[in-house]
């Protein structure tokens, strides 16, 4: 199986400021077809998980755009350009290249 | 409006087994791969299967097989999963998700299950 590590697991960051977050994975996630399959999701608390970003930097739809992904092969970051007050939640990665889909252990990302 | 809708909490003694439903609405039912997964409290999220609805095949998870089955009706257009022989490490929110492809980008609004003597 995939094993995917994120660092950090928890980041306190003041309102307006940039977060970043780290994701990497055991394997490549560069698919035969070109595509790398590298997903970002967010749960704010007492909710379902919700896709953020797919395919490494493609926001989803209604996605603000202060959230972008980047990265290739094994290593890949999701960045908060000015973080907001709803942006309180915790943020996993997962590949979806090869079953089963694995899922990094989660950042848990709060306001100063 | 894509919508996955799943069945309420439920409460099992060890040894029992759970079925669970997601009815799916809002877009044409065998054009989606579906998920399972759980999360146990306080952890992360944890992938169970995938079915292909337009043929019915399914992939587990290596630790689920044996015990988890997911089937689907799609005159309904809704997913069921079934896990047997319940132990008290499968207290969890048990989740239904659809494939984009290569991504989850709708989830369920999630099932607490709760397995205690």
């Amino acid at each position: 199986d995939i094993v995917m590590t994120q660092t950090p697991l928890s980041l306190s960051v003041t309102p307006g400021q940039p977060a970043s977050i780290a994701c990497k994975s055991s394997q490549t996630l560069l698919h035969s077809d070109g595509k790398t399959y590298l997903s970002w999701y967010v749960q704010k608390p007492g909710q379902s998980p919700q896709l953020l970003i797919y395919e490494v930097s493609n926001r989803f739809s209604g996605v603000p755009d202060r959230f972008s992904g980047s990265g290739s092969g094994t290593d890949f970051t999701l960045k908060i350009s000015r973080v907001e007050a709803e942006d309180v939640a915790i943020y996993y990665c997962s590949q979806s290249i090869h079953l089963p889909r694995t899922f990094g252990q989660g950042t848990k990302v709060e306001i100063k | 409006q894509v919508e996955l809708v799943q069945s309420g909490a439920e409460v099992k003694k060890p040894g029992a087994s759970l079925k669970l439903s997601c009815k799916t609405s809002g877009y044409t039912f065998n054009s989606h791969y579906l998920h399972w997964l759980r999360q146990a409290p306080g952890q992360g999220l944890e992938w169970m299967g995938i079915i292909n609805p337009t043929f019915g095949n399914t992939d587990y998870a290596q630790k689920f097989r044996g015990r988890f089955t997911m089937t689907m009706d799609t005159s309904t257009s809704t997913l069921y999963m079934e896990l047997n022989n319940l132990r008290p490490e499968d207290t969890a929110v048990y989740y239904c998700a659809r494939e984009l492809p290569k991504a989850l980008d709708y989830w369920g609004q999630g099932t607490l299950v709760t397995v205690s003597s």
